[in-house]
């Protein structure tokens, strides 16, 4: 069974703090990203990697940062966190071959003061 | 730009009915569909891949119309526990590419009534 796991559940940062979110998975799947998800607006695409040290944007990168070392890793970092950033953020990952579906990690709700 | 649409409800519909919603895409070269499934303030999580010639799971059956660029999802004899947010995806990327090809619809909210 796959499992992505997110480094926390609920965070509460201050703005203008550096926020490091963490994911990881267990399948050696190549493609990992972050979304965020807000009421009304839906999952929305914020970076997604298709390989250890590979990144693209998707839809909403700006604020945003990512890094991946190594594969089982997808690292997401608010470089300075602002009160338009609080949202639930989720990790996702799937294997690339025979377009299989997304799996998803709990989620991380966050909340910027 | 790529679309998925859903009605997003919400759907009343009383314990035991039959209930059916849709999902448009404009992109007639997607090539892959799923539904994921998603309650309160929780991950969404799969619910069944969506066929070419429709397949069915349990009390769940998933169809796709190519011809007019929809998926549905038909969910019999509901359940109280069958009440979240019922979400499209649809892929549009070729199996082995490297890049995300994956759009969400904004999720149907289906709510069963005792």
């Amino acid at each position: 069974d796959v499992k992505v796991t997110q480094s926390s559940r609920y965070l509460v940062k201050r703005t203008g703090e550096k926020v490091f979110l963490e994911c990881v998975q267990d399948m050696d799947h190549e493609n990992m990203f972050w979304y965020r998800q807000d009421p009304g607006l839906g999952l929305r695409l914020i970076y997604f990697s298709y390989d250890v040290k590979m990144k693209e944007k998707g839809d909403i990168p700006e604020g945003y940062s990512v890094s991946r070392e190594k594969k089982e890793r997808f690292s997401l970092i608010l470089e300075s966190a602002s009160t338009n950033q609080t949202s639930m953020y989720l990790c996702a990952s799937h294997l690339v071959q025979g377009n299989q579906p997304q799996h998803f990690g709990d989620g991380t709700r966050l909340s910027i003061l | 730009r790529k679309e998925v649409e859903q009605d997003p409800g919400p759907f009343n519909v009383p314990e035991g009915a039959t209930v059916a919603f849709n999902c448009t895409y404009s992109n007639s070269a997607s090539q892959s569909f799923f539904w994921y499934r998603q309650d309160c303030r929780k991950e969404p999580k799969l619910l069944m891949s969506v066929y070419s010639s429709g397949n069915e799971d349990g009390r769940f059956t998933a169809q796709l119309n190519r011809a007019s660029q929809y998926i549905s999802l038909l969910i019999r004899d509901s359940k109280l526990s069958d009440s979240a947010t019922y979400l499209c995806v649809v892929n549009d990327r070729e199996s082995g590419g490297g890049a995300d090809g994956l759009t969400f619809g904004k999720g149907t909210h289906l709510i069963i009534q005792p």
